[in-house]
């Protein structure tokens, strides 16, 4: 069955900094892994995705993801962090052959500090 | 374009009634999803509806779920004889074609409480 795991129940971090919210899965075939994000009381916005090709992908709001096949990651990442970036983040994995549904990991809340 | 849309966006209902929730997926989107977010469960698939293929339910919990999507566009959620556990919020998503490489694009849910 696939999975996703997202390690950390919330990250902090200064505005200006670096920001990653890590990712990682487990799936039989070939996955297809999403972002998206939420804001309170929103629904979740897509924010990028990887099906194949470049194993960095960018998206909106200047996120990007590193696909990492050996290591079964997909890190989502951000150089610099802005206040309006805290919000819930998912991961998200799907397999054509499993059907259309996401399967999503647990959300890390994000807080980036003024 | 307009996005997903949702009604109500909130509910609140007492125990052992019957709610239905509305979904209008983006126009021309063939494919719609209905997932569930809850704080123990966290974000749950339920149903999807590709075209006019027999949906696949495989998510939904018990059978007091039931879905429908009417005319290819708009769905309802229906939950009969509502428990507490049900509380949670219903997320509406539609894509394009139901296909693995495309993106789904969600409503701003239904808050559901069951009192």
């Amino acid at each position: 069955a696939q999975s996703v795991a997202q390690p950390e129940d919330q990250v902090n971090v200064a505005e200006g900094n670096p920001l990653t919210v890590k990712c990682t899965y487990s799936v039989s075939g070939n996955p297809y892994l999403f972002w998206y994000v939420q804001y309170p009381n929103r629904g979740l916005q897509f924010l990028l995705k990887y099906i194949t090709g470049d194993n960095l992908v960018k998206g909106s709001y200047g996120f990007e993801a590193e696909f990492n096949k050996s290591q079964t990651s997909f890190h989502l990442k951000k150089p610099s962090a802005l206040v309006s970036d805290s919000a819930l983040y998912f991961c998200a994995v799907r397999i054509q052959a499993a059907g259309n549904k996401l399967t999503f990991g647990g959300g890390t809340r994000v807080l980036v500090k003024p | 374009g307009a996005g997903v849309s949702q009604s109500p966006s909130n509910k609140v209902t007492e125990k052992g009634k019957d709610v239905e929730l509305r979904c209008d997926p983006i126009s021309g989107h063939t494919a719609l999803y209905w997932y569930r977010q809850s704080l123990g469960q966290g974000l749950e698939f339920l149903i999807y509806f590709q075209g006019n293929s027999a949906p696949d339910k495989s998510g939904l919990p018990s059978d007091r779920f039931s879905a429908e999507r009417t005319g290819g566009s708009v769905s309802t959620l229906t939950i009969q004889r509502t428990q507490q556990e049900d509380s949670a919020v219903y997320l509406c998503a539609s894509s394009l074609v139901a296909l693995g490489n495309t993106e789904q694009y969600f409503g701003p849910g239904t808050r559901l409480t069951v009192t």
